[in-house]
């Protein structure tokens, strides 16, 4: 069965430093996804991304927060400049439409802890 | 946005044991998914549901999409079945609810 891949899996940063999150969507899905889960709390929605372009963000996705799919194929979330409340879960995903498998697939998620 | 509501928060059973989870929802919606969410934190699809009934193993689920609910039902239950379960709504932008903790005791 088709994977959304993220990386790392784990990832350690200073304050103020930036990171790059990297993900590879499920290669014939059109819409792509970041997802975060503070510890202990409800998943929230970040951004969403179609045509190369981002299709909605919320509120949380403010200008410390980018997406890329520089190659056709990876789908990355930049945080310029992490602060501690960055600390959280993750997740990746991307959408098919095709009916006979319209559903979100989820990555396994990067857990970004801010020291 | 849509709201989601899941009851109970918190479910403890004996292994063995049968259970029923609730997922309410505050609007008509073209995806409803059900995910377990496994002690390394992974989110596992269970179930594409927006309507209908659905079964796969022990774990089966209905959505009644014209009363916005659907139910995650889980039998015999195992220790492994423990963990944080996620209803999930929308289109193209999913809204979760706050999860039910399952503790499953041998």
């Amino acid at each position: 069965e088709p994977e959304v891949t993220q990386t790392p899996s784990h990832q350690v940063t200073q304050m103020g430093q930036e990171v790059i999150l990297r993900c590879v969507p499920i290669s014939n899905h059109l819409y792509f996804y970041w997802y975060r889960q503070i510890l202990g709390q409800k998943v929230e929605f970040l951004v969403s991304f179609y045509n190369n372009e981002i299709s909605e963000k919320s509120e949380i996705f403010d200008d410390q927060f980018s997406v890329e799919r520089p190659d056709g194929s990876n789908f990355t979330l930049k945080i310029r400049s992490t602060k501690l409340e960055d600390s959280a879960m993750y997740f990746c995903a991307s959408l098919t439409t095709e009916k006979a498998n319209y559903g979100y697939t989820f990555g396994s998620g990067t857990r970004l802890t801010v020291v | 946005g849509i709201q989601v509501e899941q009851s109970p928060p918190d479910l403890i059973l004996q292994e063995g044991a049968n259970s029923t989870l609730r997922c309410n929802f505050s609007d008509s919606v073209n995806n409803l998914q059900w995910f377990h969410q496994n002690p390394w934190g992974q989110l596992i699809n269970l179930f594409y549901i927006p309507s209908g009934t659905k079964q796969n193993g022990r774990l089966s689920a209905t959505t009644v999409a014209t009363e916005r609910y659907s139910l995650l039902y889980i039998s015999s239950s195992q220790t492994t079945d423990s963990g944080v379960y996620f209803c999930a709504v929308g289109g193209y932008k999913l809204s979760f609810g706050a999860g039910t903790t399952v503790t499953v005791r041998a």
